[in-house]
């Protein structure tokens, strides 16, 4: 069954601060893996998409790693600022037929705190 | 270029009754997904569509339906309504399903079933 597992479910810090969010998959057959933002009553906003050969991706104070071998992705987030308070979700895309199969991850509640 | 537009933005029905969402994706967009959003299960994939054809479906009961049109516009429909469907439900579009294709979320209908 394809799976999709962050952590930590939620996390607090003081703005200013960096963070690392987690992502593990077990999806087959990959094809991409995504990273996006949710503010609360919004629907997702994309931050990065990354392909199998692909190990980091950067967009502005994010930036996201992935590890094909070990299934394992992060985002990490430099300078924290008060609007970075949102959820944060990993996606794993897999080509299934001739569209697009998503696995959602739970997201990780993320609050910035001056 | 406008985003995609979901109507309406909010929504309470009674158990029993069915309810029609509909999803306008951004200009030249052929394909629409449609996700369901709760609490406790996160997002879920329904259902995709492009070119007016059902692509992929996740795993929800025939309750949930949806189509196409020539315009590339989607509606979902949901029969015999359950308190369980309360959720946010979210279209996104892209320019077509292959991977890499980044999919541009809506702001979402909120659903509430008394």
């Amino acid at each position: 069954k394809n799976q999709v597992e962050q952590s930590p479910q939620s996390l607090i810090i003081l703005e200013g601060k960096n963070c690392t969010l987690q992502c593990n998959y077990t999806v087959s057959p990959f094809s991409n893996l995504r990273w996006y933002k949710q503010d609360t009553g919004r629907g997702p906003v994309s931050l990065t998409i990354m392909t199998f050969s692909e190990n980091t991706k950067s967009n502005g104070r994010y930036t996201a790693t992935l590890d094909a071998d070990t299934k394992q992705s992060s985002l990490h987030i430099t300078a924290s600022q008060l609007s970075d308070s949102a959820s944060y979700i990993c996606v794993v895309s897999s080509l299934v037929g001739a569209g697009n199969m998503l696995t959602f991850g739970g997201g990780t509640r993320l609050m910035v705190k001056p | 270029k406008a985003g995609v537009t979901q109507t309406p933005r909010y929504l309470i029905k009674t158990r029993g009754q069915q309810v029609t969402l509909s999803c306008s994706p951004i200009s030249g967009h052929r394909s629409v997904s449609w996700y369901q959003q709760t609490p406790g299960q996160g997002l879920q994939f329904l259902f995709e569509y492009f070119s007016e054809t059902q692509r992929n479906k996740g795993n929800f009961p025939g309750r949930f339906s949806g189509r196409q049109f020539s315009n590339s516009r989607s509606e979902m429909n949901v029969s015999t309504l359950e308190l369980g469907d309360s959720a946010l439900y979210l279209c996104a579009s892209s320019l077509a399903s292959e991977s890499y294709n980044e999919q541009f979320f809506g702001p979402g209908t909120r659903l509430t079933v008394l």
